[in-house]
């Protein structure tokens, strides 16, 4: 069965420094998608980043990276130069190529923001 | 910037009573989703569409109904609300080419009583 772990139920950390948010999945695929979702208290939920399985260059977006790492199945979110409005719950998911019905979100990690 | 809407925000009813979610898109996306997510847990697909006319039953099994009569219009219905619905649903869009990006409503939290 595909599975997506979140390991950390919460975070925090200190604005201004970085911090990493882990994920883990399992699957038989070897073509898939990788995201990150943050859901911000009370509003809607957006996509931070994408990764898909078969680039080996780790994706980016301004202070959001990623370390994926396939052979282990991880997949961790850098959050650089924290700001306030980083704090939400991240979400990490998985999406088989041939599915695109089937993405399975991990329970979430509730990352806060301390000033 | 995401232009899916949904209402109520809140809703608050007794048991037996028939509910319709909404959820809208003005995007022109082709595909739409329903999921339900309790708090502290990971969201779980419960409806699915690939367009008009087409619709599908997720991983979740769901007491509720969903109907695609447009494309930017895609409602959930409980015929008769238990306790065991309250939750909250998120529905979502996305268009075919766009590598699964997910546009999320704000979500409808809906409570039993």
């Amino acid at each position: 069965a595909q599975t997506v772990t979140q390991s950390q139920p919460e975070m925090s950390v200190q604005e201004a420094e970085t911090v990493t948010l882990s994920c883990t999945y399992d699957t038989s695929e070897s073509d898939y998608y990788l995201f990150w979702y943050k859901q911000p208290p009370s509003r809607q939920m957006i996509l931070v980043i994408r990764q898909e399985a078969y680039k080996q260059q780790n994706a980016t977006e301004n202070r959001f990276s990623v370390n994926f790492q396939k052979a282990a199945k991880s997949f961790s979110l850098k959050i650089s130069d924290s700001q306030l409005g980083d704090a939400a719950m991240y979400f990490c998911a998985y999406s088989p190529m041939n599915r695109d019905d089937k993405i399975i979100f991990g329970k979430g990690t509730r990352l806060h923001i301390l000033p | 910037e995401a232009d899916i809407y949904q209402t109520p925000r809140y809703l608050v009813i007794g048991t037996g009573k028939k509910i319709t979610l909404e959820c809208s898109q003005t995007m022109g996306h082709d595909k739409m989703y329903w999921y339900q997510q309790d708090p502290g847990m990971e969201l779980h697909l419960i409806h699915y569409s690939y367009g008009v006319n087409s619709t599908e039953k997720g991983d979740l099994s769901s007491e509720s109904t969903v109907s695609r009569i447009r494309t930017e219009h895609f409602p959930l219905t409980l015929e008769s609300a238990r306790p065991s619905h309250t939750s909250q649903y998120l529905c979502a869009s996305s268009q075919t080419g766009l590598k699964r990006k997910l546009f999320f409503g704000s979500g409808t939290q809906l409570s039993v009583l």
